[in-house]
């Protein structure tokens, strides 16, 4: 099992430019998150997916949207990006809410 | 808003001694868990307990919550170098996602 995977590593983007952030998890979990960590913090939520077909806003969704594309994938996209988005963006899964999350390895995107 | 506040924000000691990490949060919860992440890595889920339970281990490590106080705490015992990460609390409230705290930064010296 891979668990979650994220692609891409590494982006480097200028203001205004989108892109999209996929992840991808095999272990049949009901629940995916986006977060992103700014350096010396913790991680915060920006949008989250309970179920298939359904999504949420977190504590920080302005500036992204997001696609539970099926059970299995969860991305996470940039319209118009800013430099306050340059951050490492990890995904996580879980089976059901209330049980331990299991994160990808993160992309690091910059924004210039 | 930062749910969890770990203390301290750094700790280094001797390899073999046992390092404690506390968490405090602000709000109800249904659970309370524990994150390492090495550097430049995604976070490893380590320990999870519910609002129910005061102490927990697994290994080497040693979960204590209270409630009352809205505090937790993670003890590692024997430690090695391996250890060395960043220690995150996080807390689960309405199973919508968690809130992480700013993260302990624990170095062991060989």
């Amino acid at each position: 099992n891979a668990g979650v995977t994220q692609t891409p590593k590494f982006q480097v983007l200028k203001t205004g430019q989108s892109m999209t952030l996929q992840c991808a998890q095999d272990m049949n979990h009901n629940s995916m998150y986006w977060y992103r960590q700014d350096p010396g913090m913790g991680l915060r939520l920006i949008y989250y997916s309970a179920s298939e077909g359904t999504t949420d806003k977190g504590e920080v969704p302005n500036g992204y949207n997001v696609s539970r594309l099926n059970k299995r994938e969860f991305s996470l996209r940039l319209e118009s990006a800013a430099p306050s988005q340059t951050s490492v963006y990890f995904c996580a899964s879980r089976r059901d809410r209330y049980n331990e999350q299991f994160f990808g390895p993160g992309t690091r995107l910059t924004v210039l | 808003s930062q749910q969890g506040e770990e203390d301290p924000q750094a700790l280094s000691i001797q390899e073999g001694e046992n390092a404690t990490m506390n968490c405090s949060y602000k709000t109800s919860i249904n659970n309370l868990q524990w994150y390492r992440q090495n550097s430049g890595r995604g976070l490893v889920h380590l320990i999870l307990i519910r609002s129910n339970e005061r102490e927990k281990h697994s290994g080497r490590l040693r979960v204590t919550l209270d409630t009352s106080k809205k505090s937790s705490s993670l003890l590692i015992t024997a430690s090695r170098a391996a250890d060395t990460a960043s220690y995150f609390c996080a807390t689960d409230a309405r199973g919508d996602g968690l809130t992480f705290g700013k993260g302990t930064h624990l170095i062991i010296q060989p």
